[in-house]
């Protein structure tokens, strides 16, 4: 298995509070990315990394944000967690080349 | 916006059947297409990638056939068996520098 852990597993917080979810990799792979996965839309990609302090937004970036400050930690931040933002989170790890992804165990987050 | 259909969105079989699904996606700019098999409460695994039209991969009793000319990829599993049960998602992949693209997955469900 692709060396990759997700902190928390699970996380219960109050709407408006500022909540951080962590990834981390062992395999020093130059991608890195966080998804959401919500019944009905599968998953949506919310930021990714292409390299250290090198990141991009994706189909769902508004209210979070991310930070990559070295090669194996990718941390997304919700600055003021909304319901909406209820949800499991993936973070995926790929190499170069044909950009075959591997996927972190999941965090469940839940807004209240 | 690059758009990922899959179809069906949830099948149901018999244990032993065999059964196809099907991943459309544009037939432009193609780089890679991935399937993966994602089981309720685990994260996704990769399954395929599969790059030229044409292409033919199997592992076990799943394959996949690729045709990039007409955009459109096929994932059949034969002998259907109740260990088969899950989303199966397919990727599609423009550039090795830029995040995949996923469908909204079929879900399978094997009866015994």
């Amino acid at each position: 298995d692709a060396g990759i852990t997700q902190s928390p597993r699970h996380k219960v917080t109050e709407t408006g509070t500022p909540v951080t979810l962590r990834c981390h990799q062992t395999e020093n792979h130059r991608y890195m990315y966080w998804y959401r996965q919500d019944p009905g839309h599968g998953l949506r990609l919310i930021h990714y990394s292409y390299g250290v302090k090198d990141t991009d937004k994706g189909e769902v970036s508004d209210g979070y944000s991310v930070s990559r400050s070295k090669t194996e930690d990718f941390l997304l931040t919700l600055e003021s967690a909304t319901s909406s933002q209820t949800s499991v989170y993936f973070c995926a790890i790929s190499a170069s080349g044909y950009n075959e992804q591997f996927f972190g165990p999941g965090t469940r987050l839940t807004v209240l | 916006i690059l758009n990922v259909e899959q179809s069906p969105q949830s099948l149901h079989v018999q244990e032993g059947d065999s059964t196809n699904f099907t991943c459309s996606f544009p037939s432009s700019n193609f780089y890679a297409l991935h399937w993966y098999r994602w089981e309720t409460a685990k994260s996704p695994e990769a399954l395929f990638v599969m790059t030229l039209n044409g292409d033919e991969k199997k592992k076990g009793r799943i394959s996949a056939t690729l045709n990039t000319k007409e955009g459109y990829s096929y994932l059949y599993i034969k002998g259907s068996q109740p260990e088969d049960s899950a989303t199966y998602l397919c990727a599609f992949g423009p550039s090795g520098n830029t995040p995949l693209v996923f469908g909204k997955g079929t879900r399978l469900s094997v009866i015994a």
